[in-house]
């Protein structure tokens, strides 16, 4: 089993909708980075969270320490937004930055 | 600020050759790692360099090694190159101010190698 998966592995959206991704791990965390890759491969760091919530334009996430859980959502998607999104934790180690990561949601939003 | 930078993009070798490839990170960023992606496995974790000393491995092969440099540019080299080393290399760097605290990780574009 993963130390960490991510639902779903694919999806498509019409343009407007609302999307959530999920992230779930198993071993303790520092924090946890939810990542957009597009194609040609260049990833870009949406958020990094250890507790609560952040948002960035009409991106939210949030995360449950308890849980073990973090969700990436998407208001009003846009064909722009089509990406891989990739979640990755820091797990509890002292002073490393290695990432372990999760196989990553393909988003399609369509016009 | 430059972001991180990766050379060469593209790499095409043949089986039992030998790789390096280059990253430099963003001006002020001490901490470098290296990460593989594949289509079957994702994104993997190489290495981690700090302040010239690797501070955690992943679990690769003794043919991966790394080194970083007084200035932080980090090197990987990848000796008796097999098909399946063909990847996506990225680095990513990271502003470690302290012990144990976290950073977010700035990646640079890839390097995509090929193994013939």
């Amino acid at each position: 089993k993963n130390e960490v998966e991510q639902s779903p592995q694919n999806l498509t959206a019409q343009e407007g909708e609302f999307i959530t991704i999920n992230c779930s791990y198993s071993v303790g965390i520092s924090a946890l980075h939810w990542l957009q890759q597009h194609p040609g491969g260049g990833i870009v760091s949406l958020f990094m969270l250890s507790s609560g919530k952040k948002k960035h334009g009409r991106l939210i996430a949030t995360i449950n320490i308890q849980e073990k859980h973090s969700s990436l959502h998407i208001t009003a998607s846009h064909p722009r937004d089509s990406a891989v999104y990739i979640c990755a934790v820091r797990p509890t180690q002292g002073g490393s930055e290695k990432l372990v990561f999760g196989k990553g949601t393909k988003l399609t939003v369509n016009p | 600020k430059a972001g991180v930078t990766q050379t060469p993009r593209y790499l095409i070798k043949t089986r039992g050759q030998q790789v390096t490839l280059s990253c430099s990170p963003i001006s002020g960023h001490r901490s470098v790692s290296w990460y593989q992606q594949t289509p079957g496995q994702g994104l993997q974790f190489l290495f981690e360099y700090f302040s010239e000393t690797q501070r955690n491995k992943g679990n690769f092969p003794g043919r991966f090694s790394g080194r970083q440099f007084s200035n932080s540019r980090s090197e990987m080299n990848v000796s008796t190159l097999e098909l399946g080393d063909s990847a996506l290399y990225l680095c990513a760097s990271s502003l470690v101010t302290s012990g144990n605290s976290y950073n977010e990780q700035f990646f640079g574009p890839g390097t995509r190698l090929t193994v013939l």
